[in-house]
């Protein structure tokens, strides 16, 4: 079954550079999203990776992959939570997403 | 566009009453999704929609907990009788029909049962 699993929580100071994982297991050719949940503002799409531009080409069964987002030089402002979401044509239940528990990134000043 | 629309923001109310909480979509979006927030669980499905029609309530947890979406451009969700177990915040995103579009996320409901 598709699922996704994602690092819980990540402090780094200003100016570092932040990889949260995303590692996911899908049958059929899954689309991921990044959303960001910044407080009291609504998630917002940071990026998606279709099978046409992702390292899964070619692919139909994926298990334990890692599909990981980077942040150069983070700053206070990028502390925010981070989910990651499983889609794709071939999922059933057609547009329904699985979600990450997501991933809190704290940045300190 | 105005972007999704839920209402109340946040809704403060006694155990035993009904909640009803309220959300437009995007005009054109033919999906609808409604979700939970706790600290606990994390983010979960409750229900989706396409078309207006219910395709799965699976995440619902109990008979206590109804959806509804009578047209293209409203959906609700009741609590009837609400617990405190249900405080938590609940979202409402709609989607343009096809997996490969991301879905647009309200503000969220903010729900406290005391």
């Amino acid at each position: 079954s598709n699922s996704v699993k994602q690092t819980g929580q990540i402090t780094v100071s200003e100016g570092a550079s932040v990889t949260m994982n995303c590692t996911y297991t899908s049958t059929g050719y899954p689309t991921l999203f990044w959303y960001v949940e910044y407080p009291s503002k609504p998630l917002q799409l940071l990026q998606r990776e279709t099978m046409e531009n992702s390292k899964n080409f070619g692919g139909g069964n994926i298990k334990d992959k890692n599909s990981p987002i980077v942040k150069y030089s983070v700053q206070v402002s990028d502390s925010a939570v981070y989910y990651c979401l499983l889609g794709g044509p071939c999922m059933e239940y057609g547009n329904k997403l699985v979600f990450g528990a997501g991933t809190i990134l704290r940045v300190k000043s | 566009d105005a972007g999704v629309i839920q209402s109340p923001r946040h809704e403060v109310t006694e155990m035993g009453q009904e909640v009803t909480l309220r959300c437009k979509p995007i005009s054109g979006h033919n999906s609808l999704f409604w979700y939970r927030q706790t600290m606990m669980r994390g983010l979960e499905l409750l229900i989706y929609f396409n078309n207006n029609v219910p395709i799965d309530d699976s995440g619902m947890p109990e008979d206590r907990f109804s959806a509804k979406m009578p047209n293209a451009s409203f959906s609700t969700l009741k609590i009837q009788p609400s617990e405190p177990r249900d405080s938590a915040v609940y979202f409402c995103a709609s989607q343009v029909d096809g997996a490969l579009y991301e879905q647009y996320f309200g503000p969220g409901t903010r729900l406290t049962v005391t």
